[in-house]
C-alpha cells in the first residue's frame, strides 16, 4: 500500500468548511483513497473513498487532482462534533491476501468555537 | 442493528493472567479483525480471518491466540498478558461486493491495562 503524508494538526472554526490534506504522491493506479475519522475513545469510522473522480456524501467530498498524487477531504461545515484524528489511507480495493486498514498518525482536526 | 459490539469495554490483568476478547457482528460480513492502538498512535493489526473457521496473523500477532468458530463472533485471546499488551484493542468487520472490498466497521473498543 502507498504511504500517506499528512499535516499533525489543523484548526478550523465552526460553521467554515474543513480543508484536509493528504499526500500520496506513490500511489499505484489499483489504489484507491480511503478516509476514515475517530473521534477520541471511539472506534474509527468510515468516511469517504475514491478512486480518481471527486466523490460526495452526506458527511464530506474528496477531491483527488488528476494525477492522484495528493487528495482533499472537506467537511463543507464543520462542527464542533467533527473534532478528530483523521486517516487518509491508500490501498487497494481487492487483495487476496491482507485485507487490513494501514494507519499513520493522521491529522488531528480541532474545530475551534 | 447493532453493527459492531465488544465485550468487555475495560479491564484491568496482573501481569501472567488470560483473558478472553469478544466481537460480535450482525451484519453478515466475512471479514473480521483485531486490532491495537497505544497512545498517541495509529492503528496495528493483530490478527484478521476472511471466513467462518479461518485466521491469519496481521503486523503484531505475538502474545495473541483468535478465533472464529462462528461467522458472527471473533475471539481475540491473550494466554499470560504482559505489560506491553496494554492498549486498547478494536474488532472491525467488513464485506466483499463484486470483488471490490468494502469499507470496515469498527467496535467501541476494549480498554485493557496490565499491571
Amino acid at each position: 500500500d502507498a504511504k500517506t503524508t499528512q499535516p499533525p494538526s489543523m484548526d478550523c472554526a465552526e460553521g467554515r468548511a474543513a480543508n484536509l490534506p493528504c499526500n500520496h504522491s506513490t500511489i499505484s493506479g489499483n489504489e484507491y483513497v480511503y478516509w476514515y475519522r475517530q473521534i477520541h475513545s471511539q472506534g474509527p469510522q468510515y468516511i469517504i473513498h475514491g478512486l480518481k473522480n471527486n466523490e460526495t456524501n452526506e458527511m464530506a467530498s474528496l477531491i483527488i487532482t488528476e494525477d492522484r498524487k495528493s487528495s482533499t477531504l472537506i467537511l463543507p461545515h464543520a462542527t464542533l462534533r467533527d473534532t478528530a484524528v483523521y486517516y487518509c489511507i491508500v490501498r487497494v480495493a481487492t487483495n487476496t491476501g491482507r485485507r487490513a486498514l494501514t494507519f499513520g498518525s493522521g491529522t488531528r482536526l480541532q474545530v475551534q468555537p | 442493528n447493532a453493527g459492531v459490539t465488544q465485550t468487555p469495554k475495560f479491564r484491568v490483568l496482573k501481569t501472567g493472567q488470560s483473558m478472553t476478547l469478544l466481537c460480535a457482528q450482525d451484519m453478515n460480513h466475512e471479514y473480521m479483525y483485531w486490532y491495537r492502538q497505544d497512545p498517541g498512535m495509529g492503528l496495528r493489526l493483530i490478527h484478521y480471518s476472511v471466513g467462518e473457521g479461518t485466521t491469519a496473523k496481521g503486523e503484531v500477532p505475538d502474545g495473541y491466540n483468535v478465533s472464529r468458530l462462528k461467522k458472527q463472533n471473533f475471539l481475540l485471546g491473550l494466554e499470560s498478558a504482559a505489560p506491553s499488551q496494554t492498549s486498547v484493542y478494536f474488532c472491525a468487520s467488513s464485506y466483499e461486493a463484486g470483488g471490490i472490498q468494502e469499507t470496515q466497521y469498527f467496535g467501541p473498543g476494549t480498554r485493557l491495562l496490565v499491571l
